[in-house]
């Protein structure tokens, strides 16, 4: 079975700041995806961006990055220049290389930007 | 509409009553799956339906969830005799299935806060 673990409940940084949301995961598969989501108040879920566990390469979305590190199943997000529309629910998944493949997801990180 | 669209929005109910929740997934979209994300935790694989293929029900917590899709569409999920643990956020997604070398991204809906008395 796969588990995604996100270590910090709660987290903060000021404005225009960076700031790093960790995971790990645990699993046997080679192929499979992970992602990082948005869940704002309004509880919409926004894909942020996603790593293809084949691709050794880091993913960058704008402001958003991942350190992903295979052998040691860690996946962690990079926000840049955060901004206050950034404060959020933010959740790990691990996805199955599978069609129908369903995701598993931490428990989340609740980040508050300050101004 | 443009995206996943759920209903109700927010549902209270008595302990014991049944409660049914809706999904409309996006158009063309041949994969559905409900999730369950509960006070302060991550989302939770219920169900997952692929066109005209059997369900996998392998997430659901017990024998009072279910769900149907029917014409390959609109979803329900229905929970029995609901208990206060059942208590949550009920969220759909939906995609395409273009087969297995090719990512499909799960699109999630607003969901239904379900709250048992």
């Amino acid at each position: 079975a796969q588990t995604v673990t996100q270590s910090q409940p709660e987290m903060s940084v000021q404005e225009a700041e960076t700031v790093t949301l960790s995971c790990t995961y645990d699993t046997s598969e080679n192929n499979y995806y992970l992602f990082w989501y948005k869940q704002p108040p309004s509880r919409q879920m926004i894909l942020v961006i996603r790593q293809e566990a084949y691709k050794q390469q880091n993913a960058t979305e704008n402001r958003f990055s991942v350190n992903f590190q295979k052998a040691a199943k860690s996946f962690s997000l990079k926000i840049s220049d955060s901004q206050l529309g950034d404060t959020a629910m933010y959740f790990c998944a691990f996805m199955k290389h599978v069609v129908g493949g369903d995701m598993r997801f931490g428990a989340g990180t609740r980040l508050t930007v300050k101004p | 509409g443009a995206g996943v669209s759920q209903s109700p929005s927010n549902k209270v109910t008595e302990k014991g009553k049944d409660v049914e929740l809706r999904c409309d997934p996006i158009s063309g979209h041949t994969a559905l799956y409900w999730y369950r994300q509960s006070l302060g935790q991550g989302l939770e694989f219920l169900i997952y339906f692929q066109g005209n293929s059997a369900p996998d029900k392998s997430g659901l917590p017990s024998d009072r969830f279910s769900a149907e899709r029917t014409g390959g569409s609109v979803s329900t999920l229905t929970i029995q005799r609901t208990q206060q643990e059942d208590s949550a956020v009920y969220l759909c997604a939906s995609s395409l299935a273009l087969g297995v070398t090719v990512y499909n991204e799960q699109f999630f809906g607003p969901g239904t806060r379900l709250t048992v008395l």
